[in-house]
């Protein structure tokens, strides 16, 4: 299976400050990386697909970048409702594999 | 828009068998891969496998022994049997739609509506 490795797993920022949140894979994966948001009691909400693709709907202030092995999902400038967990997803192949999550709180 | 929801009942005893429907509304099961995930309590996200609409499927392996995804065109659901449970299968269970982009020679896939997820506890 594909490991992937999310840092920080915990991130205090203020609204308005740019975050950035890290994910690696074990092995390369070209860009086959996805990026959820997932609030407390919900589930979780696709952001970003093949790296850097933004879904529908989704804010222009998150992005993503990266390929191989490291990618970068970055939020410009914080919003209220932007603090949540985020993870990454790889779909290079099955089983699809999650990283562990970074909590992003409110400083 | 497409949405789902999970539904089956919300306590399992260990050794039985855990049984989830998805219904999807909104839009067809047709022409699409569906899938299963769960998150134990306080933890991260396990991904139990996915099925395309014409049946065919795809386990994870440290599940595949106990796992069983089949789907019901008829009535626009598909379904997730879990069997010999334990405590550690106790999880919030999500089923979702898996979104495709064709990129030569492979395919990008991603989990682009999700429902809402039911909680299955395992507990005598």
């Amino acid at each position: 299976d594909i490991q992937m490795t999310q840092s920080p797993s915990a991130l205090s920022a203020f609204v308005g400050d740019r975050a950035t949140i890290t994910c690696r894979a074990s092995q390369s994966i070209s860009n086959y990386l996805n990026w959820y948001q997932q609030k407390p009691g919900k589930a979780p909400k696709l952001l970003i697909y093949a790296a850097f693709s933004l879904q529908s709907g989704v804010p222009s202030r998150f992005s993503g970048s990266g390929s191989g092995t490291d990618f970068t999902l970055t939020i410009s400038s914080l919003q209220p409702e932007d603090f949540a967990t985020y993870y990454c997803q790889q779909s290079y192949n099955t089983p699809y594999t999650f990283g562990q999550g970074t909590k992003l709180e409110i400083k | 828009q497409v949405q789902l929801q999970e539904s089956g009942p919300g306590l399992v005893k260990p050794s039985e068998t855990l049984s989830l429907t998805c219904t999807v509304s909104g839009g067809s099961i047709s022409s699409y891969y569906w899938s299963w995930i769960r998150q134990p309590p306080g933890k991260g996200l396990e991904w139990i496998g996915y099925i395309y609409y014409s049946g065919s499927t795809n386990y994870n392996p440290s599940l595949k022994s106990r796992v069983t995804i089949s789907v019901d065109t008829s009535k626009n659901q598909f379904s997730l049997k879990l069997s010999s449970v334990t405590a550690a299968d106790t999880a919030v269970y999500y089923c979702a739609r898996v979104g495709v982009v064709p990129a030569a020679p492979y395919y990008y896939y991603y989990m682009d509506v999700w429902g809402k997820g039911t909680t299955v506890t395992v507990s005598s």
